[in-house]
């Protein structure tokens, strides 16, 4: 079975900062790396899928880059309405998601 | 407008069975292929199986085979996921999950989440 690490568990910004989350997989993945956000009450987006494509209605400060087993995803300008948590989910060999990094205001 | 609504909160006892529910609407239900995740006390999220609804074929991860049955009722849009002989360790909040048309393996968009509380 293909792991996901997200070694942040938890992650303290300012708002209009730039953040930078990280996702490691146990063996290459071939960028089938896709990137959720749940808010507090549970509700559950995709943000990025394929690595770096942006699923539609996201907003574009929400990126995200990598290959083979190490992949980011990054908020630049961060807001208030980003405050969440985040799961990155290998798609290569059935579906696997990382632990999560969840998203605090300093 | 894509909707996922999942059924209510349920509280059963040990060793019973429950059923929960996703109803569709805003595409065409068998089209896309559903999921289901678990997530047990606010942590990480597990995939569960997903179902094909144009002709109920079937893949599961190996640790819920036996636990939870997939199913469809293509007339109504909506998919069922049946979880069976609960345990405390089954107490955690389900999602259904659309995954996307292409093949890249995202979940594109998710339902409420339905909690299940396993207790005498």
């Amino acid at each position: 079975d293909i792991q996901m690490t997200q070694t942040t568990s938890s992650l303290s910004a300012s708002l209009g900062d730039r953040v930078t989350i990280s996702c490691r997989a146990s063996q290459d993945i071939s960028n089938y790396l896709n990137w959720y956000q749940q808010k507090p009450d549970g509700t559950v987006k995709l943000l990025i899928y394929y690595t770096s494509r942006l699923h539609s209605g996201v907003p574009s400060r929400f990126s995200g880059s990598g290959s083979g087993t190490d992949y980011s995803l990054t908020i630049s300008n961060l807001e208030q309405e980003d405050i969440a948590t985040y799961f990155c989910q290998q798609g290569n060999t059935l579906y696997t998601f990382g632990g999560g990094t969840k998203l605090e205001i300093k | 407008e894509v909707q996922l609504q999942q059924s209510g909160p349920e509280l059963v006892k040990p060793g019973a069975s429950v059923k929960i529910s996703c109803k569709t609407s805003g595409y065409t239900f068998t089209e896309y292929t559903m999921h289901w995740v678990k997530q047990s006390h606010g942590k990480s999220l597990e995939w569960i199986g997903g179902i094909n609804p144009n002709n109920g074929g079937t893949s599961y991860n190996q640790k819920f085979k036996g636990k939870a049955t997939l199913t469809v009722d293509k007339s109504s849009s909506t998919a069922y996921m049946e979880l069976r002989s609960l345990t405390s360790e089954d107490s955690a909040v389900y999602y259904c999950a659309r995954k996307e048309a292409r093949a890249y393996y995202a979940m594109d968009y998710w339902g409420q989440g339905t909690s299940v509380t396993v207790s005498s």
